[in-house]
């Protein structure tokens, strides 16, 4: 089955800085890859998705990127801002459903 | 429903008992998934729904967890013999479903305590 990793655990940044996670899958089905925005006692919230047609894909400050071939994906955040600070997870999926796989999270926070 | 809505919210129980956890997904979604998060992990994925039936219920942990959706809507968990390792939030997700787009939303969950 699929396997997610994702790095770093922890992510300190200065404000206004960009922030980096980097996230690997296994399974070479895999065609969409989501990330989720969780905030303490909250649902994760999705905040950006990719599909495998597509190399990079944009929203404002925030931008993801992928690479099918070396199965690995990241999410890119600049201008990092106090909200931003939250756990942050990828996941994989392939189009006809089974089920998502989440990586372990990262926890970023951003320093004023 | 606006979003998928789970109960109970909170939910403390003694070792032993049963325990019932209800999804109502967003309507018309006809794709739904169960997870449970302990503190400080990842989502774990339980079981995953397509319309009524369980497409994949690799990620339940033993037989004292099952879950139902009858008519493909509402969904229950349900954990027989409760264990103190079973203290997690339970989190259902809801997806319109392929074709229509694989984006899943999750609820906010329903927060287990076992003592």
């Amino acid at each position: 089955g699929e396997n997610v990793e994702q790095h770093p655990s922890t992510l300190s940044v200065q404000e206004g800085d960009s922030a980096v996670i980097k996230c690997t899958y296994s399974d070479s089905a895999s065609n969409y890859f989501p990330w989720y925005k969780q905030e303490l006692g909250k649902r994760p919230q999705l905040i950006i998705d990719i599909r495998s047609n597509v190399g990079e894909k944009k929203d404002q400050r925030i931008a993801v990127t992928l690479n099918k071939t070396a199965k690995h994906f990241s999410l890119h955040i600049t201008e990092t801002q106090p909200e931003d600070s939250a756990v942050y997870f990828c996941a994989a999926s392939s189009d006809y459903g089974q089920n998502f796989v989440f990586g372990p999270g990262t926890r970023l926070s951003v320093l004023p | 429903g606006a979003g998928v809505s789970q109960t109970p919210s909170n939910k403390v129980t003694e070792k032993g008992k049963y325990v019932e956890l209800r999804c109502d997904p967003i309507s018309g979604h006809t794709a739904l998934y169960w997870y449970r998060q302990s503190l400080g992990q990842g989502p774990e994925f339980l079981i995953y729904f397509q319309g009524t039936g369980a497409a994949d219920d690799s990620g339940l942990p033993n037989d004292r967890f099952f879950a139902v959706r009858p008519e493909g809507s509402v969904s229950t968990l349900k954990i027989q013999r409760t264990e103190r390792g079973d203290s997690a939030v339970y989190l259902c997700a809801s997806s319109p479903g392929m074709p229509s787009g694989n984006t899943i939303y999750f609820g906010e969950g329903s927060w287990l305590t076992v003592v």
